[in-house]
């Protein structure tokens, strides 16, 4: 069983809001990921962390920031909600030292912006 | 461009055998991963490829051709619980995951 979470699960707003996505994973893994789902579509990269304060963009990262200060914590911040951004949300995180290795993920926060 | 591709959808009986399909054109190639994604749940890992050819586990094996760009899941003796969407994903040449848009399987009694 993997040990990652996110909260909220489900989050409806208002259009300007600024929102942070928290994902907090207690298996001491190095890489994190957060990805954009929306149904029946491919997962898109937003932004992926290889460990404490390092962080980068994916190909979705305009509108949004990250921060990686501690190892299991790798929030996700909106800094004005636009419907747009209504979506499900997917944090990530990856065992593997080097370059390849299965993600193991959250189990998603859907965002509804009104 | 990268370019993953898979069907759309798969209906499929109950014990019976279903092969999904995957072709992809990437920048460079490190690897295929499987994933499963029950509805409104997150995907959990099923395989990885790296070589070519056939990789078995329980009743899902894998297979890979890197000349030819494909590979296949294979689930046999279906249960419905087997009713989920399969992602494929290519980690390409610098070592991010390429996805494609996944496969919703339907089983049927």
């Amino acid at each position: 069983e993997a040990d990652i979470y996110q909260t909220p699960r489900y989050l409806v707003i208002g259009t300007g809001k600024k929102i942070t996505l928290e994902c907090s994973q207690t298996m001491g893994h190095d890489k994190m990921y957060w990805y954009q789902q929306d149904p029946g579509m491919e997962l898109h990269l937003i932004h992926y962390s290889y460990g404490v304060n390092s962080t980068e963009k994916g190909d979705l990262s305009s509108e949004s920031t990250v921060s990686r200060i501690r190892t299991e914590h790798f929030p996700l911040t909106l800094e004005s909600a636009r419907p747009s951004h209504t979506s499900q949300y997917l944090c990530a995180s990856s065992p593997q030292t080097g370059e390849v290795g299965e993600l193991f993920f959250g189990e998603g926060s859907r965002l509804t912006v009104l | 461009g990268q370019n993953i591709d898979q069907p759309t959808e798969m209906t499929a009986t109950e014990g019976a055998i279903v092969q999904i399909n995957c072709t992809y054109q990437t920048s460079g190639f490190n690897g295929l991963f499987w994933y499963q994604q029950h509805a409104g749940e997150a995907p959990t890992f099923l395989s990885y490829n790296v070589l070519d050819g056939l990789e078995e586990k329980g009743r899902f094996s894998s297979f890979l051709s890197r000349s030819k760009g494909y590979s296949y899941l294979l689930l046999k003796e279906l249960q419905m619980k087997d009713s989920a969407s399969y992602l494929c994903a290519v980690l390409d040449s610098n070592y991010q995951l390429i996805w494609g848009a996944g496969t919703k399987l339907i089983i049927k009694p």
